[in-house]
């Protein structure tokens, strides 16, 4: 079964501090994807990454950055010099195989001007 | 290029009246997802539709929870003699193939009064 952990439910930052947001997973595939989504305040979805089980590549995109740990079974996000537009609930998720992810909880992310 | 339509943005209820909530997925994709986010909680998945038919619903409530996506038209999850707990924020996503990445709907918001 597929399990997805963001311990963190709340972190609070001045802008421009950096900040890493925790994603630890479970699966007993060797095939999976990793997501992370953010949900603003306006509540939609918006999707920023997809990762799958065979690319251990750091990837950077911009303020963002994500650091994909097979031996930890993490998958984290880390945004450089927030901002307060960073304001959002980020959800990580786990899709085995390709079939229907499995959300964690998600981090409320506030970050103060 | 619309993304996945989800309508209404907003619903209110009555308890014991019915909701019905549509979501056209993107063109081309087959795949229909549907999501349920309570308040202060992440997305717990409810159930999973290609074209007229049910793939998997083990995430659906077993009473007053219905959904469908018919031939033509939008995907409709249905919920009868609607309680206040129903009150959630409903996520629609869609994908042309499971392994890619899921793209979100902006979600109906439930609330029942």
């Amino acid at each position: 079964a597929q399990k997805v952990t963001q311990a963190q439910t709340e972190i609070s930052v001045v802008e421009k501090e950096d900040v890493t947001l925790d994603c630890v997973y479970e699966t007993r595939d060797t095939t999976y994807y990793l997501f992370w989504y953010k949900q603003p305040p306006s509540g939609e979805l918006v999707f920023l990454i997809r990762r799958n089980s065979f690319d251990e590549q750091n990837e950077i995109s911009g303020r963002y950055s994500w650091n994909f740990q097979k031996s930890t079974s993490s998958f984290n996000f880390t945004i450089t010099a927030s901002q307060v537009v960073d304001s959002a609930v980020y959800f990580c998720a786990l899709s085995e195989a390709g079939y229907i992810p499995t959300f964690g909880r998600g981090t409320s992310l506030i970050v103060h001007p | 290029n619309a993304g996945v339509m989800q309508n209404p943005r907003h619903l209110v209820r009555r308890r014991g009246q019915e909701a019905r909530l549509r979501c056209s997925p993107m063109k081309g994709h087959s795949h229909v997802y549907w999501y349920r986010q309570l308040p202060e909680e992440g997305l717990k998945f409810m159930v999973y539709l290609q074209k007229e038919n049910i793939i998997d619903e083990s995430g659906m409530p077993k009473e007053r929870f219905s959904a469908e996506f018919p031939k033509e038209g939008p995907s409709i999850l249905r919920i009868q003699q609607v309680v206040r707990g129903d009150s959630a924020a409903y996520f629609c996503a869609s994908s042309g193939d499971r392994l890619y990445g899921y793209t979100f709907g902006s979600g109906t918001r439930l609330t029942v009064v």
